[in-house]
């Protein structure tokens, strides 16, 4: 069976800071994968996708980027982290030509 | 633009009753998947159902239905016989080629 990780699980960081979370399947290939924000309170917010290694698309500009270096790991970073960085980061992946998606734990990131 | 929305902030249901969350959504896409997810407090989005825009029978998976009116956009979640462990988060979402969007979501409180 498929399963999804997501490390690490919380992670507080100083402004300027840079980030990096990771994400990683098992259990099928070449999946397609996602990175949401999850702002308190809020609904889900898609911020990369990716249909395979080295292809990423950005829905909203930010000082965020994604990386998929391998076909299962999909990796989000900053360079310098700002305050309204802090939120709920979910990984998710899916089927390619298939709708659903299937989310990682998270991780909450704190910016201080 | 694609666009969900729940205008229910809130609800509250007696144990074993059913319950109906509210869901309407717009896009100009005639092939487009809709997705029902729970968020307990732990955090993870836990995927619940899922209608295709094809397809003419409403989906069920187990207490969960959901209730599809194409015509009127609308793509509520009828859960059957409450349970104390149905109380959390729950999000419409709505996915179009690779553009997936979250509706605000609703809490869902139940009581004993």
């Amino acid at each position: 069976s498929q399963t999804i990780h997501q490390w690490p699980a919380t992670l507080v960081q100083p402004v300027g800071s840079p980030l990096s979370l990771e994400c990683t399947v098992e259990g099928t290939s070449n999946p397609n994968l996602y990175w949401y924000r999850q702002a308190a309170g809020r609904g889900l917010q898609l911020l990369f996708y990716s249909v395979g290694i080295g292809q990423i698309s950005s829905e909203v500009p930010q000082n965020l980027s994604a990386s998929r270096p391998q076909d299962r790991q999909f990796i989000l970073s900053s360079k310098k982290l700002r305050l309204s960085d802090s939120g709920f980061y979910l990984c998710a992946w899916s089927v390619p030509g298939r709708y659903e998606q299937y989310f990682g734990p998270g991780t909450r990131l704190t910016v201080t | 633009a694609q666009k969900i929305t729940q205008t229910q902030p809130g609800m509250f249901v007696q144990e074993k009753e059913a319950v109906t969350l509210d869901c309407t959504y717009d896009t100009s896409d005639q092939s487009y998947g809709l997705f029902w997810y729970k968020q307990p407090s732990s955090g993870e989005m836990i995927f619940l159902i899922y209608q295709g825009s094809y397809d003419e029978q409403n989906a069920t998976e187990g207490r969960y239905s959901l209730n599809f009116q194409k015509a009127r956009k609308s793509a509520n979640l009828v859960i059957s016989a409450s349970q104390l462990g149905d109380s959390a988060m729950y999000f419409c979402a709505m996915r179009a080629r690779n553009d997936m969007r979250f509706g605000a979501g609703t809490r869902l409180t139940v009581k004993p």
